[in-house]
């Protein structure tokens, strides 16, 4: 069974460009997460989509949005890529439980972005 | 406000050794999860465990062993006998809750612990 896989694993960006990372989830997963991990921040959450529709969203500027398409495979993008958007951008997918915490979260291997 | 505490940054012993990864929450909820993960070089998250509010039975897993006290917030993890492939991050996570009663799998993480064993 294949795992979670993100495309690109690494891309290098200026400043005031824009990136869009993929996400293919695990074959029947109806949940895709999206985290940003920095050394400085950690893990922190920036958003949840459970088909097609956005579920929960963490506290991101609006320069982070997310989309999920109905096959489950999800892409997001920053827009005007800063500094601080330098990061390991993983997703992770699940079957979609209708409870809190049911799930077990499947990560991938990330995008690691640097912007320069 | 909900938080996960992993107040050890970084731990470093030698193979063979027993080590201990501290983990506290906060969280108003009757109802949770809490889960740890694991995080090598490779830089997938691997999941090791979950575990609910309502069943305070400490596992074990082989070399692994979880330790969870409602009384005092904490959900302990433990290596024995480690080996240097247990070389790692480990991160404590605890789920989100909502105010309007929906659904989500949106984690909690804890800054994570880095595990370093030693040959």
């Amino acid at each position: 069974k294949a795992g979670v896989t993100q495309t690109p694993r690494y891309l290098i960006k200026t400043r005031g460009q824009q990136v869009t990372l993929s996400c293919s989830p695990i074959s029947g997963h109806r949940s895709v997460s999206w985290y940003q991990q920095t050394p400085g921040q950690g893990l922190q959450f920036l958003f949840e989509y459970f088909s097609e529709t956005q579920r929960n969203k963490g506290n991101f500027p609006g320069r982070f949005s997310g989309r999920q398409f109905s096959n489950s495979r999800s892409e997001m993008n920053v827009s005007t890529l800063e500094l601080g958007d330098s990061a390991l951008y993983l997703c992770a997918s699940s079957s979609g439980g209708a409870r809190v915490g049911v799930d077990v979260l499947t990560f991938g291997a990330g995008s690691r972005l640097t912007v320069l | 406000a909900q938080k996960v505490t992993q107040a050890q940054t970084e731990i470093s012993v030698v193979e063979k050794e027993d080590v201990t990864l501290d983990c506290v929450y906060e969280t108003r909820d009757t109802t949770y999860y809490l889960f740890w993960y694991k995080q090598p070089p490779s830089g997938e998250l691997v999941f090791l465990i979950r575990r609910n509010s309502f069943d305070e039975q400490n596992e074990i897993s082989g070399r692994y062993s979880w330790n969870f006290q409602k009384s005092t917030s904490s959900f302990n993890f433990t290596i024995t006998a480690s080996q240097v492939v247990d070389s790692a991050v480990y991160f404590c996570a605890l789920t989100a809750s909502l105010n309007y009663g929906g659904a989500t799998n949106k984690l909690i993480f804890g800054t994570g612990t880095l595990l370093a064993v030693q040959p």
